[in-house]
């Protein structure tokens, strides 16, 4: 396992309110991701980092913000929670020294927004 | 852009069946292709991988063949068990400058019952 740990797992939150989940890891990994899953669409990436504060969107990015401050941590912003951002979220990281590294995920954050 | 199509079931299979899940794409020049397995409740994990064409990974049972003629990564296991009621991603890394960023298919759901 890289030692992947989010924050939250879960949480229930109104329309309109700000919310912040938490990657942590501990592997020294360069490139972390974020993610969501949705029934009928799989997965789909949100923002990435390349490095701390080197970050860039991913194909589904509107209505998200991310900060990297460091190298273990990637915060994930939702600034005015809509319904439709209703999803579990998952990061994942990989160290990217070659080719082909794989990425490895954390255990997710279900988000309900109501 | 990249795209990954695969089957999206839901696949339902008794103990010690075969099973294929089938997996195409659409690249530009020689992608890395995975597949991720993702069972209840837990983030995805590496199943498998490979990076150049005709290339076979295989994992705890699963194998699948990398076929750049018919831009396909099926993944196949002779005797399935219970074990293995998972979903199952199938996702390519694009070459050249990526960020080794992963484009996923969406996701076939197996179960396997005794």
């Amino acid at each position: 396992d890289a030692g992947i740990t989010q924050s939250p797992r879960h949480k229930v939150t109104e329309t309109g309110t700000p919310v912040t989940l938490r990657c942590h890891q501990t592997e020294n990994h360069r490139y972390m991701y974020w993610y969501r899953q949705d029934p009928g669409h799989g997965l789909r990436l949100i923002h990435y980092s390349y490095g701390v504060k080197d970050t860039d969107k991913g194909e589904v990015s509107d209505g998200y913000s991310v900060s990297r401050s460091k190298t273990e941590d990637f915060l994930l912003t939702l600034e005015s929670a809509t319904s439709s951002q209703t999803s579990v979220y998952f990061c994942a990281t990989t160290a990217g020294l070659a080719l082909q590294d794989e990425q490895y995920f954390g255990p997710g954050t279900r988000l309900t927004v109501t | 852009g990249n795209s990954v199509t695969q089957m999206e079931g839901p696949v339902t299979l008794s103990e010690e069946a075969f099973l294929t899940i089938n997996c195409t794409y659409t690249a530009t020049g020689y992608p890395s292709l995975f597949w991720y397995v993702q069972y209840p409740g837990e983030g995805l994990q590496l199943l498998l991988k490979a990076t150049k064409a005709d290339d076979k990974g295989s994992n705890k049972g699963f194998e699948a063949t990398y076929r750049k003629e018919t831009t396909s990564f099926h993944l196949e296991k002779g005797s399935v068990q219970v074990s293995d009621s998972a979903v199952y991603f199938c996702a390519l890394e694009g070459v050249g400058g990526s960020n080794y960023k992963l484009t996923f298919g969406k996701g076939t759901l197996l179960t396997v019952n005794p």
